[in-house]
């Protein structure tokens, strides 16, 4: 089934520790996304890639960073996790840019101690 | 800054009740709306989408909206709801990047 997928599904971890959370689609879309979401607050944006190759600050970027080094793959990584980055993260992908539909992948709840 | 609000943290309803949730947007440009539904533990999915034209959008799950343009609303409707339509329920726009609403927990009593 075509779609967006995520691992780990979930993960805790000590402060001070690396952490990469995998996002894979298969639907060949151009852009894709990384929110947090917190109670409360909603969905933030962390960081985007309108296409393989490019990659582009969101509403809170800091401590974290992306890649995508191809179309199918936009991994986040945590260099050095701190515990208000405890959350649940979701991986998203739009056909083109930000304002068409967005896929959403199952989620990552990451605690962090 | 654009920016996208939901009037209503958490709503009560009972089976069969009419349900009617807020969301007000501010920015220029292009008006694309969305509304996104997120039933316990599950991702966001899709219910409803709004880029142009008829104003009043047909969703899934019998659900429906209605772009108005000079109160700058994107409200969410259903007519009658069922437990099943227990869930969190989140606004988006943006005229280039999607910005979210913080979300409105729907909680239907049977």
């Amino acid at each position: 089934i075509a779609g967006i997928t995520q691992a780990p599904t979930s993960q805790i971890l000590a402060a001070g520790r690396r952490m990469t959370l995998r996002c894979t689609q298969d639907m060949r879309h151009n852009a894709m996304y990384w929110y947090r979401q917190d109670l409360g607050l909603g969905l933030r944006l962390i960081h985007y890639s309108n296409t393989a190759g490019t990659t582009g600050k969101g509403e809170v970027p800091d401590g974290y960073s992306v890649s995508r080094a191809n179309t199918d793959d936009f991994p986040l990584t945590l260099a050095s996790a701190v515990p208000s980055q405890t959350s649940v993260y979701f991986c998203a992908s739009s056909e083109l840019a930000a304002n068409n539909e967005q896929f959403f992948g199952p989620g990552t709840r990451l605690t962090v101690l | 800054a654009q920016s996208v609000s939901q009037h209503n943290h958490h709503v009560i309803l009972s089976e069969a009740a009419s349900l009617e949730l807020g969301c007000n947007y501010s920015y220029g440009g292009t008006v694309n709306l969305f509304w996104y539904v997120q039933y316990p533990g599950q991702h966001l999915q899709l219910l409803l989408k709004y880029f142009s034209g008829d104003p009043l959008v047909k969703g899934i799950k019998g659900f429906e909206a209605e772009f108005i343009k000079s109160k700058f609303s994107f409200n969410l409707r259903k007519p009658s709801v069922q437990w099943s339509d227990t869930a969190e329920y989140f606004c988006a726009g943006g005229s280039y990047q999607l910005t979210f609403g913080k979300g409105t927990k729907l909680s239907v009593i049977p």
